[in-house]
């Protein structure tokens, strides 16, 4: 199977600007979660999806939305950058459906967003 | 917010020794999932363990849980240069549909 994918891998951003991420998770997993990581922060969940619907969202500001399609594939924007948002930003799905959780995630190589 | 904490922050070793590293967390949780990360690139799944297990094997790992002590460590037999990255602890709660992570051990394994 091929893993999850990504894209961009690497974007350059100003400020004030606004960026759209793009995941396609594992054939099969419905849902997909989306992290930031920073050397301050470190990995901070930002939002899960499952057939279409948002499931929990980490404490981040409005600036930072998502969606999910109905192919599973999953797109993160975030609106008004700023120079904290630079980060690497991971996306993973999953095989888990219910509550539980006994499901191991798969993340994608990150896309590395720099804000200047 | 960090739920777990890795200990310690970093570790040095020689080739063909043993590295342990230790995740302490505050809630009660479904289960606890170690991940190694090489470089800034994604995260790789090593093994997820339930909270009613208390110790899982994986090739060369080890994991064992206490949940009356809120901790979980992982042994990394006869070491490799490759095992060389950082090593994180996700725990998963009922119903949070998330895993939060500790700040990560990184390893260093010296040829």
């Amino acid at each position: 199977k091929a893993g999850v994918t990504q894209t961009p891998r690497y974007l350059i951003k100003t400020r004030g600007q606004q960026v759209t991420l793009s995941c396609s998770p594992i054939s099969g997993h419905r849902s997909v979660s989306w992290y930031q990581q920073t050397p301050g922060q470190g990995l901070q969940f930002l939002f899960e999806y499952f057939s279409e619907t948002q499931r929990n969202k980490g404490n981040f500001p409005g600036r930072f939305s998502g969606r999910q399609f109905s192919n599973s594939r999953s797109e993160m924007n975030v609106s008004t950058l700023e120079l904290g948002d630079s980060a690497l930003y991971l996306c993973a799905s999953s095989a888990q459906q219910g509550t539980a959780g006994n499901y191991e995630q798969y993340f994608g190589p990150g896309t590395r967003l720099t804000v200047t | 917010s960090q739920q777990g904490e890795e200990d310690p922050q970093a570790l040095s070793i020689q080739e063909g020794e043993n590295a342990t590293m230790n995740c302490s967390y505050k809630t009660s949780i479904n289960n606890l999932q170690w991940y190694r990360q090489n470089s800034g690139r994604g995260l790789v799944h090593l093994i997820l363990i339930r909270s009613n297990e208390r110790e899982k094997h994986s090739g060369r790992l080890r994991v064992t849980l206490d949940t009356s002590k809120k901790s979980s460590s992982l042994l990394i037999t006869a070491s490799r240069a490759a095992d060389t990255a950082s090593y994180f602890c996700g725990t998963w709660t009922a119903g949070s549909y998330q895993l939060t992570f500790g700040k990560g051990t990184k390893l260093s394994v010296i040829p």
